[in-house]
């Protein structure tokens, strides 16, 4: 089993600030980097997914950055608002097709 | 569009009672389909991974003869818990890819209580 791990576990915010939390993997046999946002009693929502050293990929006030070769991606949200509260996953996958989740950072954004 | 459903929502029985739960593509073909366990405060884990018309793949220590998969259609997976004991109480999930596509689909999950 591999370990894929994020941070910090929750976060806690203001609305209009921006913030940024990491997730940390394996680089042997990377794949594939998923980021998904899962809001409470909702299924988890794709934002990313990524592949390629250096990747970097937008979607609004949200962009994620990849480093294969030290394993590890960013996901930022830049100001903050209450509807991004949500538990942000990250999702590897690797050559052998295995996926390792990890165990998510949760975010509150206070109005 | 990639909408996946999962019913029921959540489910309360009895120790030794068989329990079904499906999981649908509501809007794309789903060639391959994932079930997912969630302890409280674990990340999720893989079980099995079905293709249709294909006997599932279950990951290690996952019982098949526990957790019966059934991937009929190209938008049904069905996880049956056979002879639920309290030690099966978790949160279920699946998700679901089409043919080629990296990206997986979650459906809302299951949450199991067996009492």
């Amino acid at each position: 089993i591999l370990n894929v791990e994020q941070s910090p576990q929750s976060l806690h915010v203001q609305e209009g600030d921006s913030t940024n939390f990491t997730c940390s993997f394996p680089s042997s046999n990377f794949y594939a980097l998923h980021w998904y946002r899962w809001e409470t009693a909702k299924s988890p929502e794709a934002l990313f997914v990524m592949t390629l050293n250096g990747d970097e990929k937008k979607k609004g006030r949200i962009s994620a950055t990849l480093n294969t070769k030290e394993g590890y991606s960013y996901l930022y949200i830049k100001g903050s608002q209450p509807e991004d509260s949500a538990t942000y996953l990250c999702v590897t996958r690797y050559n052998f097709n295995k996926f390792y989740f990890g165990s998510g950072t949760k975010l509150n954004v206070k109005p | 569009g990639a909408v996946v459903s999962q019913h029921p929502s959540w489910v309360i029985c009895k120790s030794g009672t068989s329990v079904k739960i499906e999981c649908r593509s509501l809007d794309f073909q789903a060639t391959t389909m994932f079930w997912y366990r969630q302890f409280p405060k674990q990340s999720l884990m893989l079980m099995a991974t079905s293709n249709e018309g294909s006997k599932a793949t279950y990951e290690q220590g996952v019982e098949k003869d526990k957790f019966l998969i059934n991937h009929a259609s190209l938008t049904l997976s069905t996880l049956t818990v056979t002879s639920a004991h309290p030690e099966d109480s978790s949160f279920y999930i699946c998700s679901a890819s089409a043919s080629g596509g990296e990206t997986q689909y979650f459906g809302p999950g299951t949450r199991l209580l067996v009492l």
